[in-house]
């Protein structure tokens, strides 16, 4: 099946700084990645996704980059601000009826 | 659009009891839901996915009839915790994905259950 390793586990950046964090995953045939932000005791929201027709979205201050060759895929946030802290997860999905596999979350913190 | 609750949002019960926690996609049919549990700093561990009228598909290591799941419409899944016991305490999630396209899962707000 799909594996899917994150990271880093924790990212702690200043205010204004870039954040960055990266997915790769095994299954050459996963098309679709979404991304999701967890606040604490909170829901997971989906925050952006990319399918593999192409190789970068963006949303104002949020990113995804994809690359199918090296099988991987990284969000990139621009000028954080202190409620951009959360955990962030990544996950990569055959699409339709298939079910998405997670990463392990990664921890970003950002200090004012 | 795309909104799924779920409820209790916490709940304490007695070593033994039955807990049941409801998933409802208010403004979508939900073709597939899928329930996950997570501790403290981790990620998401799938439980089990449900599609309407059919039953539950486990994942690995998942006792089916401890986590009984029942998917009876469109809009509402439930899971039941039989006989919890302390280590069943955690952060129960379920989303669901459907009409509005297969591919995106939208998750409800979660159940805190705490099992004394």
């Amino acid at each position: 099946g799909e594996n899917v390793e994150q990271h880093p586990s924790t990212l702690s950046v200043q205010e204004g700084d870039s954040a960055v964090i990266k997915c790769t995953y095994s299954d050459s045939a996963s098309n679709y990645f979404p991304w999701y932000k967890q606040e604490l005791g909170k829901r997971p929201q989906l925050i952006i996704d990319i399918r593999s027709n192409v190789g970068e979205k963006k949303d104002q201050r949020i990113a995804v980059t994809l690359n199918k060759t090296a099988k991987h895929f990284s969000l990139h946030i621009t000028e954080t601000q202190p409620e951009d802290s959360a955990v962030y997860f990544c996950a990569a999905s055959k699409g339709g009826s298939y079910i998405p596999t997670f990463g392990r979350g990664t921890s970003l913190i950002v200090h004012p | 659009g795309a909104v799924v609750s779920q409820h209790p949002s916490r709940v304490i019960c007695k070593s033994g009891t039955s807990v049941k926690i409801e998933c409802r996609s208010l403004d979508f049919q939900a073709t597939t839901m899928f329930w996950y549990r997570q501790f403290p700093k981790q990620s998401l561990m799938l439980m089990a996915t449900s599609n309407e009228g059919s039953k539950a598909t486990y994942e690995q290591g998942v006792e089916k009839d401890k986590f009984l799941i029942n998917h009876a419409s469109l809009t509402l899944s439930t899971l039941t915790v039989t006989s919890a016991h302390p280590e069943d305490s955690s952060f129960y999630i379920c989303s669901a994905s459907g009409s509005l396209g297969t591919d995106t899962q939208y998750f409800g707000p979660g159940t805190r259950l705490t099992v004394l």
